[in-house]
């Protein structure tokens, strides 16, 4: 079954320094992965997602992800945070078949509450 | 374009009585999702359509819950009859079948509380 971990509940960061926050996935088949972030009493908004190709994505708000094969892994980064970055961020699979079959669901991990300190 | 429409935005019963939710998608959609967001916890899909059709409801109380998407359009998720584990966000989302047909796109959600 397809599914993902994000292993740290919090993560805290000075403004101005680099951030990362944390995915490794489970799929049987090549992986469908996203990053969606979520702020206050709002829905979910799209970072960014890997299909196939470069392994280094880049997304809205100057995010960008690395797609890590041999380590399972599609790690969220920011060269530089911002105060505005804090959000709870989440790292998703799309289950089932493929693109124009079966069902394309996103399994979600448990979500990382960013904070930026200024 | 207009993004997801959901209502209510928030809404508290007392258990055992019925609810239901509206989501209207971003226009031209064919593919409508539900999911529940329980505090602390990532979203859950509850039901999937494609269209006015079901792809996927594996995950849908059924004793309980119902959805529908009659005209292919807007959807309505009902609870009926509600339980305490039921407080939740319930989030509508929407996407095309082609161009960004791997983006989802979320409606603000419906905070349920159930007491």
């Amino acid at each position: 079954a397809q599914s993902v971990a994000q292993p740290e509940d919090q993560v805290n960061v000075a403004e101005g320094n680099p951030l990362t926050v944390k995915c490794t996935y489970s799929v049987s088949g090549n992986p469908y992965l996203f990053w969606y972030v979520q702020y206050p009493n709002r829905g979910l908004q799209f970072l960014l997602k890997y299909i196939t190709g470069d392994n280094l994505v880049k997304g809205s708000y100057g995010f960008e992800a690395e797609f890590n094969k041999s380590q399972t892994s599609f790690h969220l980064k920011k060269p530089s945070a911002l105060v505005s970055d804090s959000a709870l961020y989440f790292c998703a699979v799309r289950g089932g078949g493929e693109y124009g079959g079966a069902t394309n669901k996103l399994i979600f991990g448990t979500g990382t509450l960013l904070a930026v300190q200024p | 374009e207009a993004g997801v429409a959901q209502s209510p935005r928030y809404k508290i019963i007392e258990k055992r009585q019925s609810v239901a939710f509206w989501c209207n998608p971003i226009s031209g959609h064919a593919t409508l999702y539900w999911y529940q967001q329980i505090l602390g916890q990532g979203p859950k899909l509850l039901i999937q359509f494609q269209n006015n059709g079901v792809v996927d409801d594996s995950q849908l109380p059924k004793d309980r819950f119902s959805a529908e998407r009659l005209k292919g359009v807007d959807s309505t998720l009902k609870i009926q009859p509600a339980k305490l584990e039921d407080s939740a966000v319930y989030l509508c989302a929407s996407n095309p079948i082609r161009g960004r047909a791997n983006e989802q796109f979320f409606g603000p959600g419906t905070r349920l509380t159930v007491l």
